[in-house]
């Protein structure tokens, strides 16, 4: 069965601290990775997009690795700022089809 | 370039209302997406449209229909609408299916 697994379900870290968040999936084939960070109230909004052959991307503060043998991705924040408090979202696609995890949600506290 | 625009933004039903929830993109993109979001669960496909004039069901299409109106805009109906559809909608759209998805604010609607 193709599923997205996250963790934590939820994180409180203080501001300017790290923290990585987990995604496990299943999904097969595989095309592509997507994290998405979604702010409360607002739609998901893309971060970052890996394909099967990159395994380091990053945004500024957010670098995204990739393992495509064990199926696991995650998302690393760098010196966490209070605005990064949100769901993150990791999604994989086999092509045309979108399999979304169910999120991690960051609280950053100052 | 205001991208992805849903109407309304909240709305509270009775049990049995129907109602159309509205989505329009301004970014010339072929496919658009009817999602649900509920607490602990991740984002569900409800229909999707891969380009003008075709539709088709995602995982969880029950209770709903939609109309692809025309590129621009795709509709969400509840004929009847339930407790259980109680959620957060979002509408998303796409270049092309498979590419990176833009998503609206979301419509939360609660079913009394």
């Amino acid at each position: 069965k193709n599923q997205v697994e996250q963790s934590p379900q939820s994180l409180i870290i203080l501001e300017g601290k790290n923290c990585t968040l987990q995604c496990n999936y299943t999904v097969s084939p595989f095309s592509n990775l997507r994290w998405y960070k979604q702010d409360t109230g607002r739609g998901p909004v893309s971060l970052t997009i890996m394909t099967f052959s990159e395994n380091t991307k990053s945004n500024g503060r957010y670098t995204a690795t990739l393992d495509a043998d064990t199926k696991q991705s995650s998302l690393h924040i760098t010196a966490s700022q209070l605005s990064d408090s949100a769901s993150y979202i990791c999604v994989v696609t086999p092509f045309n089809k979108f399999y979304f995890g169910s999120g991690t949600k960051l609280n950053v506290k100052p | 370039n205001a991208g992805v625009t849903q109407t309304p933004k909240f709305q509270v039903l009775k049990t049995g209302q129907s109602m159309t929830l509205q989505c329009a993109q301004d970014m010339n993109h072929n496919s658009m997406y009817w999602y649900r979001q509920d607490p602990g669960m991740g984002l569900r496909l409800i229909y999707y449209s891969a380009s003008e004039g075709t539709t088709d069901k995602g995982e969880v299409p029950n209770g709903y229909n939609v109309s692809r109106l025309n590129k621009r805009e795709f509709s969400l109906r509840l004929e009847s609408a339930a407790p259980s559809q109680t959620s957060v909608y979002f509408c998303a759209s796409s270049l092309y299916e498979g590419n990176e998805q833009f998503f609206g604010p979301g419509t939360r609607l609660t079913v009394l």
